[in-house]
């Protein structure tokens, strides 16, 4: 059973800071790994999307990386602003015969201070 | 655009009551999912559909019903509601589930039940 983790749950940090955000999984026959952001009451907001073949995805001062064999993704913020504060969420699909779905990770509280 | 919409947002059940949380998208969206997320936990698949017409249990499907007559819609039943079933729920739909399509989600239904 596939498993997703993201460490650590809450990260707080000062206005301009790089910073980077951990999610790892068990079982590397992943389609693909996603990333969203989730604002207090509200729904998911995907992010970026990797594909099992890619190394990486970017979207403006947002980058994420996979490594397969090791099972983890990193999602990068360059220059965090305040308004990135919001929870992270990272999800691992997998496909296998009709049980497709995405598992998901529980989450990295992100605090970025004025 | 709409995107996908959840009703109600906050309901209170009662033990023994049973309850649907409507869904529906107007993006011509193939498939659909519902999800519910614990506190401080990561999102798990309650069930989803391919397509109108058919539907398949996800991770945690015990204590729930859907249905999807159309497109549009995918209705998500609690039957005699329990209290581990308070939660906060989200819809969410995809044009497919090949890879590079992103996955739309409500903005959630917080449910209590007492």
């Amino acid at each position: 059973k596939q498993e997703v983790t993201q460490i650590p749950a809450a990260l707080s940090v000062p206005e301009g800071e790089n910073l980077v955000l951990n999610c790892s999984f068990t079982d590397s026959a992943i389609y693909n790994l996603q990333w969203f952001r989730q604002d207090p009451g509200k729904g998911l907001t995907s992010l970026l999307l990797i594909q099992s073949s890619q190394r990486e995805q970017t979207s403006g001062r947002l980058n994420a990386s996979l490594d397969k064999s090791s099972g983890r993704s990193t999602l990068y913020i360059a220059a965090s602003q305040p308004g990135d504060s919001a929870t992270y969420l990272c999800a691992a699909a997998i496909s296998s015969g009709s049980a497709r779905q995405l598992t998901f990770g529980s989450g990295t509280q992100l605090t970025v201070l004025p | 655009n709409a995107g996908v919409t959840q009703t109600p947002k906050f309901r209170i059940l009662k033990i023994g009551q049973s309850m649907t949380l409507q869904c529906t998208q107007d993006m011509n969206h193939n498939y659909m999912y519902w999800y519910r997320q614990d506190p401080g936990m990561g999102l798990k698949l309650i069930y989803y559909s391919v397509g109108a017409g058919i539907t398949d249990k996800g991770e945690v499907p015990n204590g729930y019903n859907v249905s999807r007559s159309t497109t549009e819609d995918f209705p998500l039943r609690l039957e005699l509601a329990a209290p581990s079933q308070t939660s906060v729920y989200f819809c969410a739909s995809s044009y497919s589930w090949a890879a590079g399509n992103t996955i739309y989600f409500g903005e959630g239904s917080w449910l209590t039940v007492v």
